[in-house]
């Protein structure tokens, strides 16, 4: 009963060859977030949708771009991904913007670049 | 963003309480404390949140100081399944989580 799945769980790929990674939801919620988690770190956020709505942080690459077709799914895609973009990427969602919602996490996929 | 500070790690013995603290001086008086944890290989799963009152809920409890400065993470009986990386986070803006270092807490048999 999965809530939150990202596929694959491990994704190799070349570096500058562009990939793209998943994220679907079953809770129906409005917030969808992207957050990249380098080894030994915590999780940094990338940017989020509420709805349709795009938020970008300022300090994300232009390289790292989103996609949401719909309520349920979201996509994570890398341009041209290099060396330092080696990571896991984790998805997450929330019912709605508020400091007092919880926010639900997938298990991530974990990006290698040769 | 706003800032907390946690003990980088710490051990407790199975089937022992573990206090778990945060420091967080630059809290406002709308920032709601969250507490999230980290299994190796997984996500981050949510603990438990506050804003002023203590808070119990079926995995922890959260204690709250009086000035909102610092709270402590509460679990009651530390079992294998608890060694994680314990993330204290205080959500200032929208719905954004900026994740601090954590603490990660072993677990002794």
């Amino acid at each position: 009963d999965a809530m939150v799945i990202q596929n694959p769980r491990y994704q190799v790929t070349q570096f500058g060859k562009p990939v793209t990674l998943s994220c679907s939801q079953t809770l129906n919620h409005n917030v969808m977030y992207w957050y990249q988690q380098k080894s030994s770190q915590a999780p940094k956020l990338l940017f989020h949708y509420y709805d349709k709505d795009f938020n970008n942080e300022a300090d994300t690459p232009d390289n790292f771009q989103s996609r949401r077709p719909n309520t349920s799914f979201c996509f994570l895609d890398i341009r041209s991904p290099g060396l330092g973009d080696a990571a896991m990427y984790l998805c997450a969602t929330s019912s709605n913007q508020g400091r007092n919602q919880p926010q639900h996490f997938g298990d991530g996929t974990r990006l290698s670049i040769l | 963003d706003a800032k907390t500070t946690q003990p980088n790690s710490m051990e407790s013995n199975e089937e022992e309480p573990v206090h778990l603290p945060c420091n967080h001086s630059t809290i406002s008086g709308t920032d709601y404390i969250h507490w999230y944890r980290q299994l190796p290989s997984q996500g981050p799963e949510y603990v438990i949140h506050g804003l002023t009152s203590n808070v119990n809920n079926r995995m922890a409890s959260l204690a709250i100081a009086e000035d909102r400065k610092s709270s402590t993470l509460i679990l009651h009986r530390a079992t294998l399944r608890d060694a994680a990386v314990y993330y204290c986070i205080l959500q200032t803006g929208a719905n954004n989580l900026f994740f601090g270092t954590g603490t990660r807490l072993t677990v002794i048999p």
